[in-house]
């Protein structure tokens, strides 16, 4: 499975924009850009994934390379309950297609 | 639809005892798939379904471990014997099988084996 790397963490403040990175130099053409985030004792959850152009929806965008070896969660504006990990998985288009995540990205959130 | 629902939320064994957690997916879904996470890491795949055929299995899936989903609906995961190092978050996912699509999860079943 092709891998990504993350920071180990990062801070934002409250209101203000975050930008989560994420590097993924060995993605192959059919690789889907997943990002998923997990709140304390919950399961994972969703948040957006694409595939070449950038993507936006009511949680988030997402930003890709254009030579797609790296990607960048952007959370317009932080909230405290957006304190999470973020994982950003590369899924395959075929058979499969299963979510292969790493460590993920703290994410903490300043009031 | 609920979404991905599992149960037990929270199960405590004695170590050697036998344990069974059941995953219901959304009904639409072809996929269902077994995580296991201990604290501070990210879920580990253990193995995945397309409707009731098992595709994959995970290295660490020992054959302590079984998992089925018999009429291509729910899907049980039973650790016999269960050891100390089996004590976890199981997770449950299901999804459509394509890769540009979502991944729904549970809410996960808290194992402590003691």
């Amino acid at each position: 499975d092709a891998k990504t790397t993350q920071p180990n963490s990062m801070e934002s403040n409250e209101e203000e924009p975050v930008h989560l990175p994420c590097n993924h130099s060995t993605i192959s053409g059919t690789d889907y850009i997943h990002w998923y985030r997990q709140l304390p004792s919950q399961g994972p959850e969703y948040v957006i994934h694409g595939l070449t152009s950038n993507v936006n929806n009511r949680m988030a965008s997402l930003a890709i390379a254009e030579d797609r070896k790296s990607s960048t969660l952007i959370l317009h504006r932080a909230t405290l309950r957006d304190a999470a990990v973020y994982y950003c998985i590369l899924r395959e288009t075929g058979a499969n297609s299963k979510l292969t995540f790493g460590k993920g990205i703290t994410l903490s959130v300043r009031p | 639809d609920t979404g991905v629902s599992q149960n037990p939320r929270h199960k405590i064994t004695k170590r050697g005892q036998n344990v069974t957690f059941r995953c219901d997916p959304i009904s639409e879904h072809n996929r269902l798939y077994w995580y296991r996470q201990t604290l501070g890491q990210g879920p580990e795949f253990l193995t995945y379904f397309q409707n009731e055929a098992q595709l994959e299995k995970s290295r660490l899936l020992s054959d302590r471990f079984s998992a089925e989903r018999p009429k291509g609906s729910f899907s049980t995961l039973e650790i016999q014997r269960t050891e100390q190092g089996d004590s976890a978050m199981y997770l449950c996912a299901s999804s459509l099988a394509h890769g540009n699509t979502e991944a729904f999860f549970g809410q996960g079943t808290r194992l402590t084996v003691v």
